[in-house]
């Protein structure tokens, strides 16, 4: 089946510094990937949703400057938390949506990376 | 616009017991339904989906779920719980633009 993989999976920074996320399609390619933030015990909150070789559409309230999406190619899209804060602590997943068709839309989540800012 | 309403954010039964998981949804278009499940520091596994024709949605782990439109609900069963049952379950609406959803999620514990 369809794999989607994080990298880092843990990842412990200082207060200030930015770090990277990749998100990769293992095994597929994807024209359209989401990121997604997680707070402790709580739901999903969509951040971004990341389209091939465009810009990056945020949702409503997500600053673009600080949370940076690169999809350069059909397999990678990237997640940069810049100048990151410990409010930024989160654990933050990726999909990647496979199918042309809404009726055959299929998004594969990834495992997660875990971001702890000191 | 989509939203998800999860009935209960901790069900608790005991081994063997049927499950239920509640979601009810809202939708203005067409809705895909999905329930997803977490297990603790892992990202999420699809359990099941509807999209269109039959209403009653057969997943993976025994898990089912039937699509109400008159009630506007999605809930999830499963006969018999597992102990490895035990997880976090996200219900999820979808509209026409692809992006999902997410419900509150309802952590399910199973007694011996």
């Amino acid at each position: 089946g369809a794999v989607v993989s994080q990298h880092p999976s843990w990842v412990i920074c200082k207060s200030g510094t930015s770090v990277k996320i990749e998100c990769r399609s293992l095994d597929f390619q994807a024209t359209t990937m989401f990121w997604y933030r997680q707070f402790p015990k709580q739901s999903l909150m969509l951040m971004a949703t990341s389209n091939e070789g465009s810009k990056a559409t945020y949702e409503q309230g997500v600053e673009k400057d600080k949370f940076l999406i690169n999809h350069a190619s059909l397999t990678l899209s990237t997640l940069t938390v810049t100048s990151a804060h410990p409010e930024d602590s989160s654990f933050y997943i990726c999909s990647a949506r496979v199918g042309s068709r809404r009726s055959q839309e299929t998004q594969y989540f990834g495992p997660g990376t875990r971001l702890l800012v000191l | 616009a989509q939203s998800v309403t999860q009935l209960g954010s901790h069900v608790s039964v005991s081994e063997g017991a049927l499950v239920l998981l509640r979601c009810n949804y809202s939708s203005s278009v067409p809705p895909y339904l999905f329930w997803y499940v977490q297990y603790p520091n892992q990202g999420l596994q699809l359990l099941l989906k509807y999209t269109t024709g039959a209403t009653l949605v057969k997943g993976i782990n025994g898990f089912e779920a039937e699509f109400k439109k008159s009630e506007t609900s999605f809930h999830l069963t499963k006969p018999s719980a597992h102990m490895s049952d035990a997880a976090e379950y996200f219900c999820a609406v979808s509209g026409s633009a692809s992006k999902i959803i997410f419900g509150s999620g309802t952590r399910l514990s199973i007694r011996p």
